[in-house]
């Protein structure tokens, strides 16, 4: 079974703070992603990446980074976390094979900031 | 604007009954297809895909329409189980780039 697993559950964070969000596979997955989910929007791209050190901004970057270290682990950072970024935050994975866009997802990390 | 709409939020249906999920799009470059379902608490899971050669996928209970020109899909579950309860987003790529996703529809089937 694919796994794909996320740090923290629930996270709760002051305003200015710089929250760090860890994400590990262990399928060899080329490709790794991190989403956000919010009511009314549904799943919205942060950022991706398609190979080690490799990071692409995906359509709402502003106010996060990401790192990309080794294949495995891809960290989604919030340089000072402000209160429109409370929201669930999904990490995925996926092969590279352009015939399977089919994702795995974590169970999510729900950061609160105050 | 957004690129892959899901204009029900929410659909209640009785056991045993039809559900039927629908999905818009509008980038006519989009050429593969999918479903994911995501219970409470959990991430999303696959569901179904379909190809933009194809009209129809069907996977047990599940099968997933796609109108190319009215760039319309739809997810039918029959019969609809108390189990299939959960949010079920539709998603989309073009040439095997990243998913777009739907704003979700939530699904509640009674017993």
């Amino acid at each position: 079974d694919v796994k794909v697993t996320q740090s923290s559950r629930y996270l709760v964070k002051r305003t200015g703070e710089k929250v760090f969000l860890e994400c590990v596979q262990d399928m060899d997955h080329e490709n790794m992603f991190w989403y956000r989910q919010d009511p009314g929007l549904g799943l919205r791209l942060i950022y991706f990446s398609y190979d080690v050190k490799m990071k692409e901004k995906g359509d709402i970057p502003e106010g996060y980074s990401v790192s990309r270290e080794k294949k495995e682990r891809f960290s989604l950072i919030l340089e000072s976390a402000s209160t429109n970024q409370t929201s669930m935050y999904l990490c995925a994975s996926g092969w590279a094979s352009a015939t399977n866009e089919k994702l795995f997802f974590g169970s999510g990390t729900q950061l609160s900031v105050l | 604007d957004q690129q892959v709409k899901q204009n029900s939020p929410s659909l209640s249906v009785q056991e045993g009954r039809i559900s039927i999920l629908n999905c818009d799009y509008t980038n006519s470059m989009f050429d593969y297809f999918l479903w994911y379902k995501k219970y409470p608490a959990e991430g999303p899971t696959f569901l179904i895909s379909i190809s933009s050669i194809k009209d129809k996928n069907e996977d047990g209970r599940f099968t997933v329409f796609l109108n190319k020109s009215a760039k319309h899909l739809s997810l039918h579950i029959v019969p609809s189980q108390p189990g299939d309860s959960a949010v079920y987003f539709c998603a989309a790529s073009e040439d095997g780039n990243k998913l777009v996703f739907g704003a979700g529809t939530i699904l509640r089937v009674k017993s």
